[in-house]
């Protein structure tokens, strides 16, 4: 069936440091995907997505592009800030699973000053 | 404002017992769904609904069913065949062409 798989973390940076956290997928077809981010103690949020093989989405400085060559979905930030510090999933529409939403297991980002 | 209600925020169940989570949406959206979110394991699929008095079983429905009586409502009750209950519970809806709205939770820990 249809899956994410991210990086394990965590992920330990320091301010200012790039950022990069791999996601690939399997899945029929080219389904759209999805960064999103859970800050602690707060609800999931939606980070940044693509429809389309190509696109880049991209949302306060983080940056993922489709590549369907590769399937993956790579998150990407030029220089972290300690207000970064959570966790993030990558994620697809399963066309096996109605429109629900799979997610990778989550990658936890702490940043230090 | 429109949004999805999740509660309680916390619950304790002894073993052995059943417990329903109540998930309600005012944003007219068609389609609904419940996730369990365990450290380390991100998100995965319980149930989902895209329709009122249809559902379908996701990744991990073994020890749980659900109910969509009303396109508002799809609450999720955790049984005793469910061997480890104990996590955090979230629910989310969608409307097509729209994005997804989730829900700030529910903690369920068995005592």
């Amino acid at each position: 069936g249809d899956s994410v798989t991210q990086m394990e973390g965590p992920v330990t940076l320091s301010e200012e440091a790039f950022l990069t956290i791999n996601c690939t997928y399997t899945a029929t077809g080219y389904p759209s995907l999805f960064w999103y981010v859970q800050y602690p103690g707060e609800g999931l949020q939606l980070l940044l997505k693509a429809t389309k093989a190509d696109d880049k989405g991209s949302n306060k400085g983080f940056e993922a592009t489709y590549r369907k060559e590769t399937t993956s979905f790579h998150l990407e930030k030029g220089s972290v800030q300690v207000s970064d510090s959570a966790v993030y999933f990558c994620a697809l529409i399963s066309n096996q699973a109605g429109t629900a939403l799979i997610f990778g297991k989550g990658t936890t980002l702490s940043v230090s000053s | 404002d429109g949004g999805i209600t999740q509660s309680p925020k916390y619950l304790f169940r002894k073993e052995g017992q059943n417990v329903t989570l109540s998930c309600e949406q005012n944003l007219n959206h068609d389609a609904m769904y419940w996730y369990r979110q365990d450290p380390g394991q991100g998100l995965r699929l319980i149930y989902y609904s895209q329709i009122v008095n249809d559902f379908q079983k996701g990744d991990i429905a073994e020890g749980y069913s659900v109910s969509r009586e009303k396109k508002e409502s799809f609450p999720l009750t955790v049984t005793s065949a469910q061997k480890n209950p104990t996590a955090f519970y979230l629910c989310a809806s969608k409307a097509q062409g729209h994005g997804y709205t989730f829900g700030s939770g529910t903690r369920l820990t068995v005592v």
